[in-house]
């Protein structure tokens, strides 16, 4: 079992719409889950943290993670065709090396 | 504030030649990663300092691979002999310090062609 998992896409939604990302991991003792977002033949971009259960706002991105079930999500509301990318989920799966490790990233395409 | 900067951008040599990277980390940050991605993958841990210390190796290969941070700035990664399998992206990254919630900022990568 892969220790972090996100489902490679590509996921297609309209302009305008919510994009919903999620990730699942195995380490059950993770403290610290990244989203980072990653455009064709750039490098990763930090664009939320979460450390505790529940919803976390910045502007039209939504982190939830929910450590019962292992599972973090992104949503983006009023997505828009520059968010095209491909989105990584990072996970710290050792507080006590600060491992990040990250997914196979799920491409989103956001048409108009 | 300069981000990472690394060079060079582009790279394609012949399989058992050596390779070598270069990364320049933001100013005062002391924690620098190496990471490897492969097409369709996501970045893979080849090594982190802290300062001049490399204090996670465990994924290096170090039969071919190493690394070094001289003064705790620029760090070198180099591949000798480079193999088919080394064609990947390397990034390299940096942070203020270690920590669960510290920010990783990525260079721009070097892609390695390996023939």
């Amino acid at each position: 079992q892969k220790e972090v998992e996100q489902n490679s896409g590509p996921l297609s939604v309209p302009e305008g719409a919510i994009a919903s990302l999620n990730c699942t991991y195995s380490d059950r003792v993770s403290q610290s889950f990244f989203w980072y977002r990653q455009y064709s033949g750039k490098s990763p971009e930090l664009i939320m943290s979460i450390y505790s259960n529940g919803d976390k706002e910045d502007g039209r991105f939504t982190a939830q993670l929910n450590k019962a079930s292992q599972y973090v999500s992104l949503l983006i509301r009023d997505s828009q065709p520059s968010d095209s990318a491909t989105y990584l989920c990072a996970v710290n799966i050792d507080y006590n090396t600060d491992k990040l490790i990250f997914g196979t990233g799920t491409r989103l395409q956001v048409f108009p | 504030e300069a981000g990472v900067v690394q060079s060079p951008r582009y790279k394609i040599i012949e399989k058992k030649q050596p390779v070598a990277f270069w990364c320049n980390p933001i100013s005062g940050h002391n924690t620098l990663y190496w990471y490897r991605q492969n097409l369709g993958q996501g970045p893979e841990l080849l090594i982190r300092y802290e300062n001049e210390e490399a204090v996670d190796d465990s994924q290096l290969p170090k039969d071919r691979f190493s690394a070094e941070r001289l003064k705790g700035v620029d760090s070198t990664l180099k591949i000798q002999p480079a193999e088919l399998g080394d064609s990947a992206v390397y990034l390299c990254a940096s942070s203020r310090r270690t920590g669960v919630d510290e920010k990783l900022f990525f260079g721009s990568g070097t892609q390695l062609s390996v023939l």
